[in-house]
């Protein structure tokens, strides 16, 4: 199974908002509505900030929201902070085994 | 307060076996719905998932390393225990397990991670 495909680098101005996309395809992302986001700062154990595509656990703040749109997953970051400043993964179950993204690194200018 | 630790060597020669230790807190490894995974990550790179036992021990492997990957728990120690036999060194990485939610397998509480080294 390959990984799911995300820009490597993103960046925005503190304030301002951007998007992360996950691409898969039609067996996995496009399939199933179980996609999650993890957000990892240097030499820290990664954080789950969505799950099940738009869900935000308890804790993480509402700037954090997620959408699907076929086989392309996204997490948008809305008021962008400076401890924003991060790596986001993205995963998607696929019955029986996960996949992750390539990792995306978000710099807040 | 659910917390996970991972404990192993930190050094391991090449075609050796690894063994890795994750003792959970929290939760109950017994308990229905209740699953563990475990994620590697190499210096540098993405994350990539390993395998996860649930709730009844059965276990699930990564489709590329399955062959050489074992997983089992012993929930009277609250442990969680990975196997990787014939390590290389391009399976140097920081190790992770996580607690995994059952049905959709997203991973709400992490280790620390454990950096492992193969080298001879």
């Amino acid at each position: 199974q390959s990984a799911l495909t995300q820009p490597a680098s993103v960046s925005g101005s503190p304030g301002l908002s951007i998007t992360i996309s996950c691409t898969g395809t039609s067996s996995d992302v496009g399939t199933y509505n179980y996609v999650s986001w993890y957000q990892q700062h240097p030499g820290k154990a990664p954080k789950l900030v969505i799950f099940d595509v738009s869900n935000r656990p308890s804790g993480v703040s509402n700037r954090f929201s997620g959408s699907k749109s076929g086989n392309t997953a996204s997490l948008a970051i809305s008021g962008l902070q400076t401890e924003d400043e991060a790596d986001y993964y993205c995963s998607s179950y696929i019955g029986g085994i996960t996949v992750f993204g390539g990792g995306t690194k978000l710099t807040v200018l | 307060q659910v917390t996970l630790r991972e404990s192993g060597p930190a050094l391991v020669k090449p075609t050796q076996t690894l063994t890795l230790t994750c003792t959970v807190s929290g939760f109950s490894l017994s308990t229905r719905g209740m699953c563990v995974s475990w994620i590697r990550q190499p210096p540098g790179k993405a994350l990539e998932w390993l395998a996860l036992i649930d709730w009844d021990g059965d276990g699930y492997y990564s489709t590329s390393l399955k062959t050489r990957l074992t997983i089992s728990k012993d929930p009277s120690k609250n442990r969680v225990v990975l196997t990787m036999a014939n390590m290389d060194p391009v399976d140097t990485a920081t190790y992770y397990c996580a607690r995994t939610d059952s049905s959709t397998w997203y991973f709400d509480y992490w280790g620390q991670g454990t950096l492992v080294t193969v080298s001879s």
